[in-house]
């Protein structure tokens, strides 16, 4: 049964650094993974897709990397912002089928001025 | 702007009493889902249409039914909530099932039972 681990729960790092933030995955037979950002009693913002055949993606300051092999994918942020601050939650796609989306809890990321 | 829409954005209803939530999108896509996210929990998909063609995951309770009139608009039926259904309720769509379709979300409908 494939399982989407996000740790920490919770970061707090002062603005203007650089992070990372994890997603790690129990079956490496994914399709595809997905980062989203979710700020707070609001639905969730696609930031970045990374299909399996893919090592990573790029989208301003973020980057997002995959490896299959070890079941790990990052999101680096760059020159982190206050506006930053919101759950970043990653979710993979086993397969075609959309029963097989599976998240992570997140990873609430709290940027001090 | 294309988008996905959810309606209400805050929901309460009486524990027991019928409660309908709304999607509608302007994106044309083929596939709808519904989500249920609790406090601090990842979403949790309940079931999806692709086109007319409804698919139900195998755990989400018989309480909960779905809708789809027609392409732009989907419903979350919940027959008899309990205290236990109180959660965030996310629609989302996507072109298609296959390929690197990436998931559109709306802003999601906080329902409260009381």
């Amino acid at each position: 049964k494939q399982e989407v681990t996000q740790i920490p729960a919770a970061l707090s790092v002062p603005e203007g650094e650089n992070l990372v933030l994890n997603c790690s995955f129990t079956d490496s037979a994914i399709y595809n993974l997905q980062w989203f950002r979710q700020d707070p009693g609001k639905g969730l913002t696609s930031l970045l897709l990374i299909q399996s055949s893919q090592r990573e993606q790029t989208s301003g300051r973020l980057n997002a990397s995959l490896d299959k092999s070890s079941g790990r994918s990052t999101l680096y942020i760059a020159a982190s912002q206050p506006g930053d601050s919101a759950t970043y939650l990653c979710a993979v796609r086993l397969d075609s089928s959309a029963s097989k989306i599976i998240f992570g809890s997140g990873t609430r990321l709290s940027i001090r001025p | 702007d294309a988008m996905v829409i959810q309606n209400p954005r805050y929901q309460v209803t009486q524990f027991g009493k019928p409660v309908t939530l709304s999607c509608s999108q302007t994106l044309n896509h083929n596939v709808m889902y519904w989500y249920q996210q609790k406090s601090s929990q990842a979403p949790k998909l309940l079931f999806h249409y692709y086109d007319k063609d409804f698919n139900n995951e195998a755990d989400t309770p018989d309480n909960f039914q779905s809708r789809r009139p027609n392409t732009s608009f989907c419903f979350l039926d919940i027959r008899s909530p309990g205290l236990g259904d109180a959660a965030m309720y996310l629609c989302a769509t996507s072109r298609e099932l296959a390929g690197g379709n990436e998931q559109f979300f709306g802003p999601g409908t906080r329902l409260t039972v009381l």
